[in-house]
């Protein structure tokens, strides 16, 4: 079964300073994407960033960005220029291309951003 | 933009009792998801629904569930005696295809069941 694994619950970042929230997860598949979600406080989950494990080259989003190691099945968040609206739980997560259909999640990194 | 909407955002009930959960997915999408999120634990899956009926569900979604979509546009999350375990907060989803696409999924804001 995958699993994902964030081994930060909190981190804390000045403003406009760069974090990298960390992710590994296990799976024995080799078609998958992988996917970072943001949660402001009391607001929904939404998409920050995806990436298909075909693709060597890392995606990116404007400020966010990742480092996708496929064989140390490792997947972190790059937030550069933090701002305070950053500030949020943010969910790696899974997803098999081919397998169940279903998104496994991490428990969440607190990102808190320090004026 | 469209978006997931799901009501009600709090609702405390007593144990035994049943609850409904409602969710408007984005109009144009065809797969459906609940998800829960237990107080600091992971956040995890319960079932998916497409075309009408369950595709699949987890371990957790046993006889006490069942979801519905009664007329279109709602999907709902039937837990029929609830127990304490069921306090979480539970989140909808909707996404226009399946993994054919890029997979993503649109999350509403989420439902707090409190059972007490």
């Amino acid at each position: 079964a995958q699993t994902v694994t964030q081994s930060q619950p909190e981190m804390s970042v000045q403003e406009a300073e760069t974090v990298t929230l960390s992710c590994t997860y296990d799976t024995s598949e080799s078609d998958y994407y992988l996917f970072w979600y943001k949660q402001p406080p009391s607001r929904q989950m939404i998409l920050v960033i995806r990436q298909e494990a075909y693709k060597q080259q890392n995606a990116t989003e404007n400020r966010f960005s990742v480092n996708f190691q496929k064989a140390a099945k490792s997947f972190s968040l790059k937030i550069s220029d933090s701002q305070l609206g950053d500030a949020a739980m943010y969910f790696c997560a899974y997803r098999s291309a081919y397998g169940d259909d279903k998104i496994i999640f991490g428990k969440g990194t607190r990102l808190h951003i320090l004026p | 933009e469209p978006e997931v909407t799901q009501t009600p955002s709090h609702q405390v009930t007593q144990m035994g009792q049943e609850v409904i959960l409602r969710c408007v997915p984005i109009s144009n999408h065809l797969y459906f998801y609940w998800y829960r999120q237990i107080l600091g634990q992971k956040v995890e899956f319960l079932v998916s629904f497409y075309n009408n009926e369950i595709s699949e569900k987890s371990e957790i979604f046993d006889d006490q569930f069942s979801v519905e979509r009664p007329d279109g546009s709602n999907f709902t999350l039937k837990i029929r005696s609830t127990k304490l375990e069921d306090s979480a907060m539970y989140f909808c989803a909707s996404s226009e295809g399946g993994r054919g696409n890029d997979g993503e999924l649109f999350f509403g804001e989420g439902s707090r069941l409190t059972v007490l």
